[in-house]
């Protein structure tokens, strides 16, 4: 069975500082790994996986995945109260769908 | 704008109540997906569709029913609502496929007494 597992499921940090999101998974025939931001409503789409050992960045964040050890990470420098949100790690595989984590739930206090 | 339009976005209803949330997306995508939210269980994959007419069983398809008549549209039904399916419901939806970076609507609260 597919499966993607993110750790830590909670995280609070003080601002400024840098966070280490993980995400793990064992998903037949991969395609992809996303990221996703959830603040109160709909997620929204920071980066898309394919190749490994590529980094992925947009301002303080940025994301790499490794294929051989089938897992990704997604760090966040200089993090800031906006930050704060569930970050969702989802793998692309067969059968045409999205496997979802259970997600990080990440607090930054000021 | 490109959006996916989720409704209603908030409902309370009763046991056994029929009731179809509606999506419509107006980026042409090909592929659209349900997925339910409940807390410590992540997006869960209810039914998906690569196209018109073209429909398939996500994870959790128990007690939903989806059709797609139209490229646009893909409704979800619960014919028989039961309380274990009160949850946040997502529309999404990509250009060719799951794999690929989904647009989700606002999501729509529903609340089975």
């Amino acid at each position: 069975e597919d499966k993607v597992v993110q750790s830590p499921l909670s995280l609070v940090v003080h601002e400024g500082d840098t966070v280490t999101l993980n995400c793990s998974y064992e998903v037949t025939n991969f395609r992809s790994l996303l990221w996703y931001k959830q603040e109160k409503k709909a997620p929204t789409f920071l980066f898309m996986l394919t190749s490994s050992g590529i980094e992925k960045k947009s301002g303080r964040l940025s994301s790499i995945l490794d294929k051989k050890e089938l897992f990704s990470i997604l760090n966040i420098t200089a993090t800031q109260t906006g930050d704060s949100a569930v970050y969702l790690c989802a793998v692309g595989g067969g059968a045409q769908k999205l496997v979802f984590g259970q997600g990080t739930r990440l607090t930054i206090n000021p | 704008e490109a959006q996916v339009t989720q409704n209603p976005r908030y409902l309370i209803t009763v046991t056994g109540k029929k009731l179809t949330v509606t999506c419509s997306q107006n980026m042409n995508h090909e592929y659209m997906s349900w997925y339910r939210q409940d807390p410590g269980l992540g997006l869960r994959q209810i039914y998906y569709s690569m196209n018109v007419e073209v429909t398939d069983k996500g994870d959790v398809p128990e007690g939903y029913k989806v059709s797609r008549k139209e490229k646009r549209n893909f409704p979800l039904i619960l014919e028989s609502p039961s309380p274990n399916q009160t949850s946040l419901y997502f529309c999404a939806s990509s250009f060719y496929s799951g794999a690929n970076v989904l647009t989700f609507g606002a999501g729509s609260r529903l609340t089975v007494l």
